[in-house]
Formats: structure tokens, sequence, C-alpha cells
């Protein structure tokens, strides 16, 4: 079945590192992909998304851009701040409108 | 603009008690309703979702069910609950069509004691 696997956490960098989060997915077909960040005592929300084949998604310095090739949907930003610090997950949503989430990656950004 | 609501936030009931926790969203028709479960390492687990009234698929067999019995409510419930049964219980609503995004309520915690 369809499904999603995120890098274990959590992770921790210092403010302005370099950002990677690793997400791949399996699917029949080709579905759209998500990533949604989740903050210290809020709910989930969408950060970014691409719904086909080598779209970029961008959203608040992050980035994803979405490999057919390598069944991917990295996550990544340039410069980390204290405030980036969050759950993040990625999903995917097919043609039978599932939604499927990855495990989710805290991370943590020091000062 | 669309809303969701879900209640309560938070939960507390003894082992072997019902359980009834509902979600309506406003805003929009026919929604795509979907019940999500977040446990500490096991990330959000998709329970039930729902493409239309009555219509509802169960992803993981366990001691829930779901219901839709309107258009934009969406009903999780159990007979009775299993000290299992605790975590945090999300609601979530997408429009339909392909690669739309889903939206989540505040959630409810649920501790079965």
């Amino acid at each position: 079945g369809n499904s999603v696997t995120q890098m274990e956490g959590p992770v921790t960098l210092s403010e302005e590192a370099f950002l990677t989060i690793n997400c791949t997915y399996t699917a029949t077909g080709y579905p759209s992909l998500f990533w949604y960040v989740q903050y210290p005592g809020e709910g989930l929300q969408l950060l970014l998304k691409a719904t086909k084949a080598d779209d970029k998604g961008s959203n608040k310095g992050f980035e994803a851009t979405y490999r057919k090739e390598t069944t991917s949907f990295h996550l990544e930003k340039g410069s980390v701040q204290v405030s980036d610090s969050a759950v993040y997950f990625c999903a995917q949503s097919n043609r039978d409108d599932k939604i499927i989430f990855g495990k989710g990656t805290r991370l943590h950004i020091l000062p | 603009s669309q809303t969701i609501h879900q209640w309560p936030a938070t939960l507390v009931q003894p082992v072997g008690s019902p359980l009834s926790l509902e979600c309506t969203v406003e805003g929009t028709s026919n929604p795509n309703l979907y019940w999500y479960r977040q446990a500490a390492g096991r990330g959000l687990q998709l329970l039930f979702y729902s493409v239309g009234i009555g219509q509802i698929s169960s992803e993981v067999p366990q001691n829930l069910s779901a219901s839709r019995p309107q258009d934009r409510q969406f009903i999780l419930s159990s007979k009775k609950l299993l000290l299992s049964d605790s975590g945090f219980y999300l609601c979530a609503w997408s429009a339909q069509g392909v690669g739309t995004e889903a939206f989540f309520g505040q959630g409810t915690r649920l501790t079965v004691v």
C-alpha cells in the first residue's frame, strides 16, 4: 500500500545552519506531496505542497522538490531560526482521497 | 471562510466506558473528512476517512468506529474504551479533487484510566 517514510528525529541544529529532512514515498500512480508543521502547543498546518513531478513547493524559506525518479520530497531550508523548532510531517494524497502521513521529525534549533 | 470544530479538547474516561468525539466543518460542501490519532513515535495514523455521507473507510482494525450522519459532521465512537485508546485525536477535512491539502482541527486529548 501507499506509505511515507521520513527521517527519524529529533534533529538538533544551531541557528543559521542548513536543514534537510528526508522524505520518501511509495504509491501507485503519482500522488500529491505535502509538508506540514506542528509548532509547540498548536495544531497541524500546511507548510508547502507539490502536485506533480519536478514541482517545487516553497514557503517561509523552506523548499521541497517532487522527485519522481527517487520518489522523494526532501524538505530544505538554508538558514534555520529558533522559531523553526517544531515537528515536521511529510504526507501524500492519491486519487483515493486518502492523506497518509509519515511519523514526523522533531526539530530543535539552538540559539 | 472554512472552519473546522472539534470537541472536547480534553477528555478523561474510565476503561469500558463509551466514547463520542464530534467534528464539524463550516463554509464548504461535500468535504472529505478524516480522523487521525497522533501518538509519540508513531506519527499521524489515519483511522477513518469519508468521501460522502454514510461512506466510511476504515484503515486500522481497532476498537473504534466512525459515522458521518450529515455532510459536514464526522463522529468517532467506541462502545467500550481500552487503555490503549489513549492518545491525541485529530479531525481534518479536505476539498474534493486531486492534490487538495487537509485542514486540521485543534484535536482532542483522550486519556483512558
